[in-house]
């Protein structure tokens, strides 16, 4: 399986960060997984964004105050993020990666990872 | 959201043992997952459920669970090991949101 991004990679401040991520070696329309975004600043940690799952409910990062919107588009096999009114807080290597559940029971699941990342994009936000 | 609480910073000369901790209230609840981050590279999941290893994943690693903290083990470092290392596991109270720890640079002396 190989994830590869893809977007602009400048963003002027107020403005949608828009990314796609690619799929290939297999199906984003699999019901054992999910689809996620994780970025890192320069220098810093990484930081999940959030999270689309088979059902097409979506969960993203409480702090990032639903800036956040994502979607999956079966015909192309990619899924893509958008985040609007970017600042300069939003500069960072943008990954996706595929999500797994450690367990599911009675319709709860529980200890999300992700197994397989994209190489990641770098996106700067700046006038 | 809860944070996982990790060291900065861990130095070890080659052929040592070196440990990192991951501290965070919801480890008793959620499985740890740790990723091993190269300079330039994307992470790669070293540990995952707490001590297992995924396939290609050298024996040196190895994870173990107390309480709250959960420790990675990397034994007979080597040069090829520095890198950053991340934690992950997830919130408390909502089992779909992720949470990483803030990193732990591993410098090979």
């Amino acid at each position: 399986l190989q994830l590869q991004e893809s977007g602009p990679g400048l963003v002027k401040p107020s403005e949608t960060l828009s990314l796609s991520c690619t799929v290939s070696g297999g199906s984003v329309s699999g019901s054992s997984y999910y689809w996620g975004w994780i970025r890192q600043p320069p220098g810093k940690g990484l930081e999940w964004i959030g999270s689309m799952y088979y059902s097409g409910k979506t969960h993203h990062n409480p702090s990032l105050k639903s800036r956040v919107t994502m979607s999956v588009d079966t015909s192309k096999n990619q899924f893509s993020l958008k985040v609007r009114s970017v600042t300069a807080a939003d500069t960072a290597v943008y990954y996706c990666a595929r999500g797994l559940f450690g367990y599911c029971n009675d319709g709860d699941c529980y200890s999300p990872h992700f197994d397989y990342w994209g190489q990641g994009t770098l996106v700067s936000v700046s006038s | 959201s809860h944070e996982l609480t990790q060291p900065p910073s861990v130095a070890v000369s080659p052929g040592q043992t070196a440990r990192i901790s991951c501290s965070g209230d919801a480890l008793p609840k959620h499985s740890t997952y740790w990723y091993q981050q190269t300079p330039g590279q994307a992470p790669v999941m070293i540990l995952y459920k707490d001590t297992e290893r995924p396939s290609g994943i050298p024996e040196r690693f190895s994870g173990s669970s107390s309480g709250t903290t959960v420790t990675l083990t990397i034994s007979g470092v080597q040069a090829e090991d520095e890198a950053d290392y991340y934690c992950q596991s997830a919130d408390i109270s909502d089992s779909y949101e992720v949470v990483f720890g803030g990193g732990t640079r591993l410098t090979v002396l």
